[in-house]
């Protein structure tokens, strides 16, 4: 069985950087493309950040960093100065196929999400 | 603004049929090459989930009263025999040649009456 367990709430002062981290388990974490996709409080998804399965690119939103690894099996999101728009739940997401291209992704298993609160 | 765009609501009578639109460009939906759209629920409080993948694909457990469709650079996602439980936001996604990158439209609050 697939799961995506995320790290818990945050909140972080504005400026100041956080990482967020994603345990996979139930699947080969290099075989799959994996995502970060972030909702803010009462709107809709927003995609953030894409690390190809082979790690040959990864694809983000400005100050965000995705990272892997996959001998812990576990995803990361690092995001840089924050702002108090970065305020949201942020989503660890799997692909539904195995070694796709990016045309081809959706989104089939779900972590449980991370609130992160952006607060002086 | 999304570059997907979805009606902000949508509502219905338990048992009827509904439609959601998505309506993208020749970049995304409408593109030459193969770009699928895909559909996701969100029921208040929780993560969403995959509806529909691919050209009409449902994911184990999901009823087959749930179908999409696509036209040109348009996209739409059927609910048919409306149940409460279907209440929720409906997502569509697909892939923007222009930009490189997924993208999500804007999402639709489904109220069933």
């Amino acid at each position: 069985e697939v799961q995506l367990l995320q790290s818990g709430g945050v909140v972080v002062q504005p400026g100041r950087s956080l990482r967020l981290s994603c345990a996979a388990s139930g699947f080969t974490l290099g075989d799959y493309s994996m995502h970060w996709v972030r909702q803010a409080p009462g709107k809709g998804l927003e995609w953030v950040a894409l690390i190809h399965w082979d790690e040959d690119s990864t694809s983000v939103k400005g100050r965000f960093i995705i990272s892997r690894d996959v001998d812990k099996n576990s995803l990361y999101l690092q995001i840089n100065t924050v702002r108090p728009e970065d305020s949201a739940f942020y989503y660890c997401a799997k692909v539904g196929r195995p070694m796709a291209p990016i045309r081809e992704d959706y989104f089939k298993d779900w972590g449980q999400g991370t609130l992160v609160t952006v607060s002086s | 603004q999304s570059v997907l765009t979805q009606p902000p609501s949508v509502s219905g009578a338990l048992g009827q049929r509904v439609t959601i639109s998505c309506t993208g460009s020749t970049s995304n939906i409408g593109s030459r090459y193969d770009v699928f759209v895909h559909w996701y629920q969100q029921r208040p409080g929780t993560v969403p989930k995959l509806l529909i993948y691919g050209e009409n694909n449902r994911p184990s457990g999901v009823p087959d009263r749930f179908s999409a469709s696509k036209s040109g650079a348009s996209a739409s996602l059927a609910i048919n025999g409306l149940q409460a439980e279907d209440e929720a936001d409906y997502y569509c996604q697909s892939y923007d040649s222009s930009l490189t990158r997924l993208l999500f439209g804007g999402g639709t609050k489904l109220t069933v009456l």
